[in-house]
């Protein structure tokens, strides 16, 4: 059972265009989203986060959205840059039975065309 | 700081044999948490450590198994391998038991032949 999903497995967006990478997650009780960035043959990198109370949150060229009633989150680069070619994984936290549970989507890979 | 460190970084394997994986987290992290990484299942949680005890345990077989050590370095190990557990097998440490600060190690890539 997929509970956090990344339905496009890429995407490919022109440099300086907008690039929207997006996340759908069936658990209600998941609190907190993180966006994850991966470069070949390098661990995951934090991008950006949000809190289930917000619906936005920026950081430079990144926003991530989030939909509590669609259990939708989307991330926004913009402009986007040829580094920005990576994989992209979503994922999202819940305090479960005591524990806190993470679950990561299947990633997303962006290129940037020049 | 120095980053997060796995080793090794390749690995090549055959079925029915064991392996042993290794993490060392940034100095001062006591969580560390491990993850397998497939193409079309994403990052897979396996377990999580933190001051030497499994606090967290992901959905995997009993074939997977960790521990860590009084300074916060973790192995992970894997029995009667199986081609199905080729993957990247990721690490990623915290400073406490939060899955909100992680950091991660490079991996290290398995292959079961």
């Amino acid at each position: 059972d997929q509970q956090v999903k990344q339905n496009s497995p890429s995407l490919s967006v022109q440099e300086g265009r907008i690039s929207i990478l997006n996340c759908d997650y069936t658990n209600s009780m998941f609190d907190y989203f993180l966006w994850y960035k991966k470069y070949p043959a390098e661990g995951p990198t934090f991008l950006i986060s949000i809190s289930s109370i917000k619906d936005k949150n920026e950081d430079g060229r990144f926003t991530v959205f989030l939909n509590k009633s669609a259990k939708h989150l989307s991330l926004h680069i913009v402009p986007s840059q040829p580094g920005d070619s990576a994989v992209y994984f979503c994922a999202a936290t819940a305090l479960i039975q005591g524990a806190q549970k993470l679950v990561f989507g299947q990633g997303t890979r962006l290129t940037i065309n020049p | 700081k120095a980053g997060v460190t796995q080793t090794p970084r390749y690995l090549i394997k055959t079925r029915g044999q064991q392996v042993t994986l290794s993490c060392s987290p940034i100095s001062g992290h006591r969580s560390v948490s491990w993850y397998q990484q497939t193409p079309g299942q994403g990052l897979q949680f396996l377990f999580e450590y933190f001051s030497e005890t499994q606090r967290n345990k992901g959905n995997f077989p009993g074939r997977f198994s960790g521990r860590q050590f009084s300074n916060s370095r973790s192995e992970m190990n894997v029995s009667t391998l199986e081609l199905g557990d080729s993957a990247l097998y990721l690490c990623a440490s915290s400073p406490k038991s939060s899955y909100n600060e992680q950091f991660f190690g490079p991996g290290t890539r398995l292959t079961v032949l």
